[in-house]
């Protein structure tokens, strides 16, 4: 069965800290990708990876970057939290037809 | 730039009802249209997917059309039952990696 993994459910992080969301798959994707929802918004992309190290910028990279060292393993990096990055935060793998997602992180920012 | 909304935010209906969402896109030139349903605090579980040159897919209770011409896509749910709560978002493909998501309709089934 395909999986996608976060490595939180929920987080609390203080204004400043450098923050680091983790997703794993199992499904051997060259794909993964990372969104934030936020109500009334609907998914945006932030950032997406086709490769081992190869990134792109999503609609809304601004205050983060990503790192992807393994296929299966996609990092989210806030450098330095602000509120407004308070968030869920998703991921995903696959084809842009069937993206897989994971269960998600909530975080919030104080 | 494409935009997708999705009308109602928000549906109660009681149970065994058939209904019907909406969901409309500014630009035709779409790769494709997916529903999915996220359930409270989890993730996105694809529904349905309707390729640019179709014009609908069924999977049990669910029917989903897609008129590209105007701009348009119902998620149809026949007979709904309690389980079936949740939010069910719209998604247009565009093209490359890039998927355009709607803002989703929270659905209510009451017992």
């Amino acid at each position: 069965d395909v999986k996608v993994t976060q490595s939180s459910r929920y987080l609390v992080k203080r204004t400043g800290e450098k923050v680091f969301l983790e997703c794993v798959q199992d499904m051997d994707h060259e794909n993964m990708f990372w969104y934030r929802q936020d109500p009334g918004l609907g998914l945006r992309l932030i950032y997406f990876s086709y490769d081992v190290k190869m990134k792109e910028k999503g609609d809304i990279p601004e205050g983060y970057s990503v790192s992807r060292e393994k296929k299966e393993r996609f990092s989210l990096i806030l450098e330095s939290a602000s509120t407004n990055q308070t968030s869920m935060y998703l991921c995903a793998s696959g084809l842009q037809e069937t993206q897989y997602f994971g269960p998600g992180t909530r975080l919030l920012v104080l | 730039k494409q935009e997708v909304t999705q009308i109602p935010a928000a549906l109660s209906v009681p149970e065994g009802e058939n209904l019907v969402l909406n969901c409309s896109f500014t630009d035709s030139a779409i790769y494709n249209l997916q529903w999915f349903r996220q359930d409270p605090g989890k993730g996105l579980t694809s529904l349905l997917l309707i390729q640019s040159s179709q014009r609908e897919q069924t999977s049990g209770r669910l029917n989903a059309s897609l008129d590209k011409s105007s701009g348009r896509s119902t998620l149809y749910i026949a007979a709904s039952q309690p389980g079936d709560s949740a939010t069910y978002l719209c998604a247009v493909g565009t093209g490359g990696f890039k998927t355009i998501f709607g803002a989703g309709t929270r659905l209510f089934v009451k017992a």
